[in-house]
């Protein structure tokens, strides 16, 4: 069945990159997301990124997709304290909607 | 616009005990999504909806129930509360598939 694997630890030093992975075992998802969660509060999309790209920049963050690996990632340029929070990947497979566990991101200033 | 609104924010349960979990969107959004979140293992899908009057299963309907009579509500439904439900609920809802708008969230303990 569809599955995404994520590492779940990140920690950063403020005005460095960062880089969050996720890794998928079904290639069929239309559109792949990545939402934040801040600490307390619900899921915030942050962007998406369509199936047929393999790059996706808005601002300080650009998603990477390749497909022939089935590897995700989420890169944050000049990372902000502000940008603490749990990210998520997530694919949709049909009615099937599968996030992964969240990345946990740390920015220590 | 409220956007996706969920109450209550916490709650405790005693086992065997009902309750409901309320959500809304003033969005006029046909998908609307019951998500549970338990730590390490990401979003799980409960329940979701793609209009008023249909529901359908997702990945762990098990111990719960959904209605949709109308556009904006979607409330999710607890009839006998398991130490196994405790978790954080998160309600969504879209205009179709794909963008999800997420509420707040509801903290559940079953004691």
């Amino acid at each position: 069945g569809e599955d995404v694997e994520q590492s779940l630890f990140l920690s950063v030093r403020e005005g460095d990159s960062s880089v969050i992975n996720c890794t998928y075992t079904d290639s069929s998802s239309t559109y792949l997301y990545w939402y934040k969660q801040e600490p307390g509060a619900g899921l915030q999309l942050l962007t998406y990124i369509f199936s047929n790209m393999d790059m996706k920049q808005d601002q300080r963050l650009t998603v990477l997709l390749n497909k022939k690996d089935k590897h995700l990632s989420l890169r944050i340029a000049d990372t902000q304290t502000g940008d603490s929070a749990i990210y998520f990947c997530f694919g949709e497979y049909g009615n099937k909607l599968v996030f992964g566990a969240g990345t946990i991101l740390r920015v220590k200033s | 616009n409220a956007g996706v609104t969920q109450t209550p924010k916490f709650r405790i349960l005693k086992i065997g005990q009902s309750m409901t979990l309320q959500c809304a969107q003033d969005m006029n959004h046909n998908y609307m999504y019951w998500y549970r979140q338990d730590p390490g293992m990401g979003l799980k899908l409960i329940y979701y909806s793609v209009g008023a009057g249909i529901t359908d299963k997702g990945e762990v309907p098990n111990g719960y129930n959904v209605s949709r009579s109308t556009t904006e509500d979607f409330p999710l439904r607890l009839e006998l509360a398991a130490p196994s439900q405790t978790s954080v609920y998160f309600c969504a809802s879209s205009y179709s598939e794909g963008e999800q708008y997420f509420g707040p969230g509801t903290r559940l303990t079953v004691l």
